[in-house]
This record gives structure tokens, C-alpha cells and sequence, in this order.
């Protein structure tokens, strides 16, 4: 059993539009991270959020975290053909330093 | 500035064989993992070491050894490869009190 559901688990989208990713649990974790991974490389992290409710955005990407510290979303305005690629979600525990990673989301976009 | 650097990056092996990932970081931090990845199954902590000389079994530890010698050092042991031991293998490093992983380009793996 998965500790982290993503959704959707692939999107393929045109350029320009608009999209959501999901990540959820039914714990709760001390920080969330999202990272993209490109095919043959390691993940990267994109950001981390450690408040519950915390909001963050990094260009065309909003990143928010649960209220209750068990989900996470990415939300990615007008996708460009670079943004393609495999969206993870990872959760800290309190008091650890080991992170549990969801499947991931698979986004491809379009021109 | 080379980050968490992993060889080989692919290779073959038999049932039976053994063989060594290796796994070196250059910045100095104390927590490093190993972590293998399937397709759709995300990736799976297999061990991590909090600082040298000492490890730890992750979530799928069965067939997998470690060290810790040196802070910039993390090689992953495979004793006797099974063809469920086929994956992707993934080093990653951390400072710690950091809620942040580096991870080196990835290992694979095949087992026939």
C-alpha cells in the first residue's frame, strides 16, 4: 500500500492550459517536497513546504499544503512543453529524516 | 561542483552474480540514502546512514548491504542479484535538519 496517492497518475495536456496534481495521505508529515524527474535523470526538488495551509509560488507554479498537514497540491498555469515530466510528491515524518515517496503524477504537454 | 555522483549507470548482470553500486557526494553531508525505483511504484527506500559508520534498513532492506565509512562514501551491496532486484537504483544525499534530498542520475539495473 501506498503512504502517498498521487492523482491524476498521467495527464497529457496541450500548451497553454491550465492543471492540478494531487498528492494525499491519510498521515500527516512535517514538510512535503514536490520533485520533477526527467527521463534518465534523478529527481529534482522544486520546492518544500512546511507550514499547514502554506502557499508557495515559484513562477507558474503554486504549490499548496493541507491545513492538516495530509495533502498537497501543484497547480501549473498555462503548461509549457517543459514542463513535461514526473511530478513527485515526498513526506517527512516529525522527528525524521527519512522521506516517503508517491508514485508520481506523469505530465506530458503538448505544443 | 559534481553533487551525489553514481556509477555504474547501467548494467548487466546473471542470477547469482554480486556487484557494487557505488555512490560518492561532494557537500559534505551527513545523510545519505538508496532508494530503487519501479515503474508506477515511485521510489522505495532500500537504506539510508544518518553519518559514517552508521546505517540503517529502509523499507525493502532483503537482499541489499551497505557501509558507511566515509562521510562522502555510500556504496549499496548486491550479494546474489534475483531478477526482482531489476530497477532503476538511486542515491540521494542530505544536510542534516534539511528538508531537501540531492539525487545522483540514477543506476540500472538489469538481472537475467
Amino acid at each position: 500500500t501506498q503512504l502517498l496517492e498521487q492523482s491524476p497518475q498521467f495527464l497529457s495536456i496541450q500548451e497553454g492550459e491550465n492543471l492540478t496534481v494531487y498528492c494525499n495521505s491519510s498521515s500527516v508529515f512535517s514538510s512535503l517536497q514536490w520533485y520533477r524527474q526527467e527521463p534518465g535523470e534523478g529527481p529534482v526538488l522544486l520546492v518544500t513546504v512546511v507550514t499547514g495551509g502554506e502557499v508557495k509560488k515559484l513562477k507558474r507554479l503554486t504549490f499548496q499544503f493541507g491545513d492538516a498537514r495530509k495533502d498537497s497540491s501543484l497547480h501549473i498555469t498555462a503548461a509549457q512543453p517543459g514542463d513535461t515530466g514526473l511530478y513527485l510528491c515526498a513526506g517527512a515524518k516529525f522527528g525524521g529524516q527519512n522521506f516517503v515517496f508517491g508514485p508520481g503524477t506523469r505530465l506530458s504537454v503538448l505544443p | 561542483n559534481a553533487g551525489v555522483t553514481q556509477t555504474p549507470k547501467f548494467r548487466i548482470l546473471k542470477i547469482g552474480q554480486s556487484m557494487t553500486l557505488q555512490c560518492t557526494q561532494d557537500m559534505n553531508h551527513n545523510y545519505m540514502y538508496w532508494y530503487r525505483q519501479d515503474p508506477g511504484m515511485g521510489l522505495k527506500l532500500i537504506y539510508y546512514s544518518v553519518g559514517a559508520g552508521i546505517t540503517d534498513k529502509g523499507e525493502v532492506p532483503n537482499g541489499y548491504n551497505v557501509s558507511r565509512s566515509t562521510t562522502e562514501d555510500f556504496p549499496l551491496r548486491l550479494e546474489l542479484a534475483a531478477p526482482s532486484q531489476t530497477s532503476v537504483y538511486f542515491c540521494a544525499s542530505g544536510a542534516s535538519g534539511a528538508n531537501v534530498l540531492t539525487f545522483g542520475a540514477g543506476s540500472r539495473l538489469t538481472v537475467l
